[in-house]
């Protein structure tokens, strides 16, 4: 069974860094592509970028381009999506989810970020 | 403002049809498969529909989706109960050289 489990809630400071983490299982996880999507409070989803974790090629959204980080450890099957300097805009859950492209097949269960002084 | 436009709400009674639009442009629908997720309160969206038809395993067949020029819909008959979600269609976008959702639809069963 395909999954994707990510790591939990997170509470930070403006100005603050932060590594959230998505760890896959149950598929050859070099093979497919993993993208990062935001949903903000009470809105809509965004994707972010996407990296293929046989290569480490990222792509992101020129919304998102130089505001975050998308990485894998490919030794323990899991990607990641980090952020140097956080801002109290970037409050909201992420989600990771199989594929590079809009067949997004499996999603995480989501990580909570709230970022307040 | 999402690159994708959805209405922001709809509704029906059980066992009605409804049916959920997504209009893009040349650059997204008019030119890549549209593809449709569901997102019940408090979850994580779930694929419903891909290659602008297709239904995943285990999505029942009262959900089908259509595409057409630069617009798609989803359709849902029968409606239930547990259809009260969220809807959100997607595309990739070429001219972004990414993924572009719409707004997402919220589907009240009444």
């Amino acid at each position: 069974e395909v999954q994707l489990v990510q790591s939990g809630a997170e509470v930070k400071k403006p100005g603050e860094s932060l590594r959230i983490s998505c760890k896959g299982s149950g598929y050859d996880f070099t093979i497919f592509w993993i993208s990062w999507v935001r949903q903000m409070p009470g809105k809509g989803l965004e994707w972010l970028g996407r990296i293929d974790p046989s290569d480490s090629y990222t792509t992101y959204s020129p919304s998102f381009q130089g505001r975050v980080t998308i990485s894998t450890d490919n030794s323990i099957s899991t990607a990641y999506l980090q952020w140097s300097s956080l801002k109290a805009s970037d409050t909201a859950i992420y989600y990771c989810a199989r594929r590079g492209d809009a067949h997004l097949d499996y999603w995480g269960q989501g990580t909570p970020v709230t970022v307040s002084s | 403002q999402s690159v994708l436009a959805q209405p922001p709400s709809a509704s029906g009674t059980p066992g009605q049809r409804v049916t959920i639009s997504c209009s893009g442009s040349r650059f997204n629908i008019g030119s890549h498969e549209v593809y449709w997720y569901q997102q019940l309160p408090g979850t994580a969206p779930i694929l419903l529909i891909y290659n602008d038809n297709q239904r995943p395993s285990g999505v029942p067949d009262r959900f089908s989706g259509s595409r057409s020029g630069a617009s798609a819909s989803l359709a849902i008959s029968g409606l239930q109960s547990e259809d009260e979600a969220d809807y959100f269609c997607a595309a990739w976008d070429a001219s972004l050289s990414g993924v572009v959702f719409g707004g997402g639809t919220k589907l009240t069963v009444l």
